[in-house]
Parts: C-alpha cells; structure tokens; sequence
C-alpha cells in the first residue's frame, strides 16, 4: 500500500519569495510515480508537475520543481519567485504499479498544505 | 471544450433521497475514476472503470453505484443519501496505459458539491 504525508497543514509566504511545500512517502512498489497538483479556491484540480521513481534528474515545470530524494523518500514542491496566484491547496499524490495490464492508475493523495502567499 | 465535465456542480438535497452526478470525458481515455474529498480536503478514490469495466471498488457504502454506459461516460449513483455523504466528488480520467508516455496522470472534472440536509 502507498501512503503520502504532508506535515505542513499551512504555510504562509512573501510575493516574490521561494517556498518549498514538504511530501514524503511510502510504498513497496518498485516502481511508482509522484504528482503535485494545486487546488485554488475555486476547487478544481490542476496537475503541476510528475516524477516517476527511475527519472534521473529532478522534474521542472516552469516556476515549479520537484526535489526528488529517493533514499528519503520524499518528493518536495519548489515553487520559485511565488506570486499571489499561487495561494491555494497543494497536494502530493503517488502512483504504483498499473493495478491491471488495462492500467487503472490508483493514486494516493497526501492531506494537503494550504499555502498562502503575502503581498 | 472542457475535456472532463461534470453535473451538476452543485446539488443540495435532503437525508434520505437518491441522487446522481453525471461525467463524461471528451479526452479518448480509457479510464475513468471517482474521487471523494471530505471537509477536510482529503480526496480518496472511490471507483475506477477502465473500458466500462470496474477495476477498482475501493470500501465505499453499497449506497454508492457507478455506471458506465461507455468509456467516454460514467456516473454515479447514490441511494438514500446520508449527512456523512456531504463531500465534493470528482469525476477524472487517466490515459490507456499502453500509452508509453503516460504518467498515470488523472485529469479531473470541476468537481460536484453535494451537501445533505
């Protein structure tokens, strides 16, 4: 079974400032995936950025990177230069193996950090 | 063309009735899912259909009914409908596995809000 924690329930930043949003995980598979998705007011769900665990270098997206540490299991969000766009609930998830050849995907979700970001 | 939809967006409804929320993906995937998200913002997967097929059948109340008339569509059914039923739920889909670049990333509906009185 896979399991997500995120300590940080809230975090509050200074506009302009970098912040890092902690994830680790569990999982006996041996090969599995890592997401961060965003959740602004407004609800929906926005994918962020991937890491699967045989990458060899760090994902980035754009002002988004993942500091993926495998041997400590964790997996944190960098979001560089924050803007006030950014406030929102951020969540870590993993995947495992496909459950089935059909691959339905199971993704397990942390409990989310609410940052919110300081004009 | 929004690529997961979902309706309604909200529903308000009393203890006791049946309700459904309706999905339907205009993305080609072959995989379909259910997501709940409590009070507290925890989202947990409720079902997954791949191909009108139930994969995955999480420990959810025999309440709980998915259908999928085809992979393109799938709701959800509650019956007698219960305070601790008041969540958002997510519909989202994943691409086909076969797909050598797939992350197993879901992509998710606006989300349903469902209070119970």
């Amino acid at each position: 079974a896979q399991k997500i924690t995120q300590t940080q329930p809230g975090m509050f930043v200074q506009e302009k400032e970098a912040v890092t949003l902690d994830c680790t995980y569990d999982t006996s598979d041996p090969s599995y995936g890592l997401f961060w998705y965003k959740q602004p007011s407004s609800g929906e769900m926005i994918f962020l950025i991937y890491q699967g665990s045989y990458d060899q270098q760090n994902a980035t997206e754009g002002r988004y990177s993942l500091n993926f540490q495998k041997a400590r299991k964790s997996a944190n969000l960098v979001i560089s230069a924050s803007q006030l766009g950014d406030s929102a609930m951020y969540f870590c998830a993993m995947r495992g193996l496909p459950l089935r050849v059909q691959g339905a995907q199971k993704l397990v979700f942390g409990q989310g950090t609410r940052l919110t970001i300081n004009p | 063309d929004t690529a997961v939809s979902q309706t309604p967006k909200y529903l308000v409804t009393q203890m006791g009735n049946d309700k459904s929320i309706k999905c339907e993906q205009n993305l080609g995937h072959d995989t379909m899912y259910w997501y709940k998200q409590d009070s507290k913002k925890f989202l947990k997967i409720m079902f997954s259909y791949n191909n009108k097929e139930l994969i995955i059948n999480e420990t959810v109340p025999n309440r709980f009914s998915p259908k999928s008339p085809d992979k393109a569509h799938l709701n959800l059914h509650i019956n007698s409908l219960e305070l601790g039923d008041s969540a958002v739920y997510f519909c989202a889909s994943s691409r086909p596995d076969r797909v050598l670049t797939n992350t197993g990333e879901l992509f998710f509906g606006e989300g349903s809000r469902l209070t119970v009185l």
